[in-house]
């Protein structure tokens, strides 16, 4: 399996631009989550879904972000209009279990790198 | 508040030294934690998960620990080499939801020849 695939790696763009995240996670994994990271806050939860429903979104920053899973085999995670505070690498990962899941492991894709200018 | 709070901040060793990673948490109720390892320009890998039940568990020269009463774990790294050099974060889960999951900073790994 080529693991979980994330594009595009990395991401320029205007204060004010949509910018649209994508992933494809492991086959037969039924738990898809983002997450973003920085320096200063660390790893956080965005969302995540199971069988392509959001679960929990509360770790959505505000409503500029949304996340859709239309299908078992892809995800986004959309930010519009984008500001410079939302800099950072937003991971995808996914899993065969729930973030309370004790047995099983979470599998993170590359990341993209988010640079809002 | 939920917390988790890991140290040292950053570490430099020696190749095949061993090392001591701490991981503090105040998190409750508890369910689980994880050790992820987080190469440079990469996405965080999966090194161990641990109960409540769980005091111990090792993966190749990786063992962390758990004392569930004291609310403290431990990564051990035993004859470190230079693929160590990495950032090293726990997570601690109380829940299902996104909210129980509660992040460390990471300790950033560095391994001198």
């Amino acid at each position: 399996d080529a693991g979980v695939i994330q594009s595009p790696r990395h991401e320029v763009t205007e204060m004010g631009q949509e910018v649209t995240l994508r992933c494809k996670p492991i086959s037969g994994h039924d738990y898809l989550f983002w997450y973003r990271q920085t320096m200063m806050r660390g790893l956080e939860l965005l969302i995540y879904f199971n069988n392509n429903v959001p679960i929990d979104d509360s770790g959505m920053p505000e409503d500029r972000f949304s996340a859709k899973m239309p299908n078992a085999s892809f995800s986004t995670l959309k930010i519009q209009p984008s500001e410079p505070r939302d800099s950072a690498v937003y991971f995808c990962a996914s899993s065969l279990a729930p973030p309370s899941g004790s047995g099983k492991t979470q599998y993170f894709g590359p990341g993209t790198r988010l640079l809002v200018l | 508040k939920n917390q988790v709070e890991q140290s040292p901040q950053s570490l430099i060793i020696l190749e095949g030294k061993n090392c001591t990673l701490q991981c503090n948490y105040t998190v409750s109720p508890f369910s689980n934690l994880r050790w992820y390892k987080q190469d440079t320009g990469r996405g965080p890998v999966s090194l161990t998960i641990m109960t409540f039940s769980e005091n111990t568990k090792s993966n190749g020269r990786y063992t962390a620990t758990l004392d569930a009463d004291t609310k403290q774990s431990s990564l051990h790294i035993t004859a470190s080499q230079l693929s160590d050099s990495a950032s090293y974060i726990c997570v601690v889960i109380s829940g299902g939801g996104a909210d129980g999951l509660t992040f460390g900073k990471g300790t950033h790994l560095i391994i001198q020849p």
